[in-house]
């Protein structure tokens, strides 16, 4: 049983969209919210990263939105490129293990 | 900084035969390392977890027998697939962790089970 939900499982979007994942958690206990990028046979690499006490952060074209209270968080790629197509995935954690949604697969066509 | 390898990055071997995949970080001592299976278009499902001079936790379903885990050093864990079978044939990932916090993960090791 999935303890993150992740919607949707794949989306297209063109060059210079936005692309949004949504997560949503049960377990009140995680404390840490991170998205990873995946690339076909490659292994996942840490994108952007947030605690519960703050409802956003931003690294360059990449942003999360953390709702505490509806236990959800999403990401926002902006300017989406070709270089973004890849699985997404959002996990959380309470101490040290790590769950994972099912991922979001991206398709940004130029 | 915080590089993970493994090794091999594909094994195709027969069944019934037992496979070894090393896990090491580079630049850095892992004080814990973690094991995952993915299956094609699925999420990585945690296998077990180990720390350095300490047995593996498995997670449930998971059998400690045919998935063989050892973590003899902070920078090296292998993970030994014992009379593999077909069914065995997935993409085995690692990560490494510093003091349980951020996890690195490896490029993965792709094993074919013919």
């Amino acid at each position: 049983q999935q303890q993150v939900k992740q919607s949707p499982q794949s989306l297209i979007v063109q060059k210079g969209g936005i692309s949004i994942i949504n997560c949503a958690y049960e377990n009140t206990a995680f404390d840490y919210f991170p998205w990873y990028q995946q690339f076909p046979g490659k292994g996942p690499a840490l994108l952007i990263a947030i605690r519960p006490d703050v409802s956003e952060k931003k690294e360059g074209r990449f942003t999360i939105s953390f709702n505490k209270s509806a236990k959800q968080f999403s990401l926002h790629i902006m300017d989406s490129q070709p270089g973004d197509s890849a699985t997404y995935f959002c996990a959380g954690r309470p101490l040290y293990k790590l769950s994972f949604g099912a991922g979001t697969t991206v398709t940004v066509r130029a | 900084g915080a590089v993970v390898s493994q090794h091999p990055s594909r094994v195709i071997c027969k069944s019934g035969t037992s496979v070894k995949i090393e896990c090491r970080s580079l630049d850095f001592q892992a004080t814990t390392m973690f094991w995952y299976r993915q299956f094609p278009k699925q999420s990585l499902m945690l296998m077990a977890t180990s720390n350095e001079g300490s047995k593996a936790t498995y997670e449930q379903g998971v059998e400690k027998d045919k998935f063989l885990i050892n973590h003899a050093s902070l920078t090296l864990s292998t993970l030994t697939v014992t009379s593999a079978h077909p069914e065995d044939s997935s993409f085995y990932i690692c990560s490494a962790s510093i003091r349980a916090y951020e996890q690195y993960f490896g490029p993965g090791t792709r094993l074919t089970v013919t």
